[in-house]
């Protein structure tokens, strides 16, 4: 599977849209991109997923480059609730078994 | 309500001392997995199972004996317990073909 890089913090106000950056630049044809989240030591929740067209859930929308190599996971409207850890997580769907290969992640901090 | 649940939620426990912690999912899922996360490591696969039956080891097997006798349950067996066993464990389900995976709210195990 392939690396990801994400800044390790940032910080949104509540109320205004958050933009999560994640770098993939040897992701390959046959990769999706995940984004999953944890609270506090809670289990980490699925947030959304996509492989190269733009995709919108109810929590969050993502963005996908042209080339691939990089993604934007997009929280339209944050609240405190949404601070935790956000991870960036490129595999192949094909991987029946499930594992995931989690990163530092994004620790976002919604501020009031 | 969809969800995968552990028990105990917390335990302490003393070296050597055999112990289970349960794991069940009320989504008829195929796909079972445990993970435990451990600061600057994350998240890391112990065992998975891809149906009844039917079990292999993840990242990080030793000192871990998983079972799988009916659908709904992934047990996780720790025979003689050691300190750096301590750590937080996660239970996760998914469906064979679909993307997400759902976590239980984890087990915070420490092991003196």
């Amino acid at each position: 599977d392939a690396k990801t890089t994400q800044p390790p913090s940032m910080d949104c106000a509540e109320g205004r849209a958050a933009n999560l950056p994640c770098n993939h630049s040897t992701i390959s044809g046959n990769e999706y991109v995940y984004w999953y989240r944890q609270i506090h030591s809670q289990g980490p929740q699925y947030i959304i997923h996509g492989l190269k067209n733009n995709e919108t859930n109810e929590m969050a929308s993502l963005i996908i480059t042209e080339d691939r190599k990089s993604s934007t996971l997009i929280l339209p409207h944050a609240t405190l609730r949404d601070t935790a850890v956000y991870y960036c997580i490129v595999r192949v769907e094909a991987d029946s078994w499930g594992k995931l290969q989690f990163g530092a992640g994004t620790q976002v901090v919604v501020t009031p | 309500e969809a969800q995968v649940t552990q028990n105990p939620r917390y335990l302490i426990t003393v070296t050597g001392k055999k112990l289970t912690v349960t794991c069940s999912q009320n989504m008829n899922h195929e796909y079972m997995s445990w993970y435990r996360q451990d600061p600057g490591l994350g998240l890391r696969q112990i065992y998975y199972s891809m149906n009844v039956e039917v079990t292999d080891k993840g990242d990080v097997p030793e000192g871990y004996k998983v079972s799988r006798k009916e659908k709904r349950n992934f047990p996780l067996i720790l025979e003689s317990p050691s300190p750096n066993q301590t750590s937080l464990y996660f239970c996760a389900s998914r469906m064979g073909h679909l993307y997400e995976q759902y976590f239980g709210p984890g087990t915070r195990l420490t092991v003196t």
